[in-house]
């Protein structure tokens, strides 16, 4: 079965510091791969997204980039946070065009 | 601008009882609806999803309604338990599309 893994669970960091949050997925192959963000009280915004190695879709404007070095690796990362980067970032997956997304359980980062 | 709005962001209901989660949507082109559970500190769990051709689907005590021409859908738990009690978000998506639009949530309470 597939299971996706995100880490690390909890980070604070201060402003100005760099930022790298990892994602893996075992159990399939060639998976589209998602980064969300749920600020406080609000909904899920798609960050970015990739249909393969190397292909990374913006789909807003901020501090964040992305990269995918590997078929299942999905990575989030900035070189400098700030203090509106604090969130809950959210891995995601899925496979087929007409199917849902699956989570993985997140990352509470706090940017003080 | 919300193209996935959840007009009540909580719900309070009688264990036993139904609850019915409400949703709506601006895009005339959406035609994948989905419909998630999130508990604190986790990632949101796919719990049941409609496409655009069907106007109900049924998943044990979970039922999905999707009105097209209202641009509405709703999530029917029936009965109500309270392992229910979580933030349900509903999503919309082209069906091939690769962006999954959430609504900002409605936090579910059941009580014993």
């Amino acid at each position: 079965s597939q299971t996706i893994h995100q880490w690390p669970a909890t980070l604070v960091q201060p402003v100005g510091s760099p930022l790298s949050l990892e994602c893996t997925v075992e159990g399939t192959s060639n998976p589209n791969l998602y980064w969300y963000r749920q600020a406080a009280g609000r909904g899920l915004q798609l960050l970015f997204y990739s249909v393969g190695i190397g292909q990374i879709s913006s789909e807003v404007p901020q501090n964040l980039s992305a990269s995918r070095p590997q078929d299942r690796q999905f990575i989030l990362s900035s070189k400098k946070l700030l203090l509106s980067d604090s969130g809950f970032y959210l891995c995601a997956w899925k496979v087929a065009l007409d199917s849902p997304l699956h989570f993985g359980n997140g990352t509470r980062l706090t940017v003080t | 601008d919300q193209q996935v709005k959840q007009n009540s962001p909580s719900l309070s209901v009688q264990e036993g009882r139904i609850s019915i989660l409400n949703c709506d949507y601006t895009n005339s082109m959406f035609d994948y609806f989905l419909w998630y559970k999130k508990y604190p500190a986790e990632g949101p769990t796919f719990l049941i999803s409609i496409s655009s051709i069907k106007d109900k689907n049924e998943d044990g005590r979970f039922t999905v309604f999707l009105n097209k021409s209202a641009k509405h859908l709703s999530l029917h738990i029936v009965p109500s338990q309270p392992g229910d009690s979580a933030v349900y978000f509903c999503a919309a998506s082209l069906y091939y599309g690769q962006n999954f639009v959430f609504g900002p949530g409605t936090r579910l309470s059941v009580l014993p």
